[in-house]
């Protein structure tokens, strides 16, 4: 069974620009989280999704937002990147919302100069 | 504030001993605990859930719940080298969230 895949792997972008994220879940997993993970802040939590549907959002600005695909594919989007949103994003695949295990992607390593 | 509390570490033991990783929360209703593990550079890897209070054995790393202490750990026999990495604690509350403890990098010296 393929495991969770996020595309690009590795991004580099500048100040004010926008950037968009993709992740594809395991086969049958419906629910796609996104974390954001930083030395200083360690593993913070953006949104999940499930069912193409929102179904919570962490604390962070409205720059950041998400959708799913009725395929269960997600994406993230970031609009006006600063500096501080150089991070490890992270995409986990779970079978159904919040309390079911998550599974990880590779995630896909930003770096905003 | 629904929190999950890990001791940052470095936690360092020898080869061959018993490495124990700690971690509170603060959320009574919280339902379902996680351990994952971290390498420098990789994504978190799921390697034990537990639901219930007592023990759960799974291989080397047994998982232990204690509801009632709000505590949870992660005990790790015959350390290798290789368990080298971060350990993260997660707790779903009874929002259905999962929050993630900041981690315990763990050391393993031969």
């Amino acid at each position: 069974k393929a495991g969770v895949t996020q595309t690009p792997r590795y991004l580099i972008k500048t100040r004010g620009q926008q950037v968009t994220l993709s992740c594809s879940p395991i086969s049958g997993h419906r629910s796609v989280s996104w974390y954001q993970q930083t030395p200083g802040q360690g593993l913070q939590f953006l949104f999940e999704y499930f069912s193409e549907t929102q179904r919570n959002k962490g604390n962070f600005p409205g720059r950041f937002s998400g959708r799913q695909f009725s395929n269960s594919r997600s994406e993230m989007n970031v609009s006006t990147l600063e500096l501080g949103d150089s991070a490890l994003y992270l995409c986990a695949s779970s079978a159904g919302p919040g309390a079911s295990e998550q599974f990880f992607g590779p995630g896909t390593r930003l770096t905003v100069l | 504030q629904k929190e999950v509390e890990q001791n940052s570490g470095p936690l360092s033991v020898p080869e061959g001993a018993i490495a124990s990783l700690n971690c509170t929360y603060s959320d009574r209703g919280s339902q379902s605990f996680f351990w994952y593990r971290q390498y420098s550079g990789k994504s978190p890897e799921l390697i034990m859930s537990i639901y219930s209070n007592g023990d759960k054995e799974d291989g080397r790393f047994t998982a232990q719940l204690n509801k009632a202490s709000q505590y949870v750990s992660l005990l790790i026999r015959d350390s290798q080298p290789s368990d080298s990495a971060t350990y993260l604690c997660a707790v779903t509350g009874d929002d259905n969230d999962m929050r993630f403890g900041a981690g315990t990098r763990l050391t393993v010296k031969p």
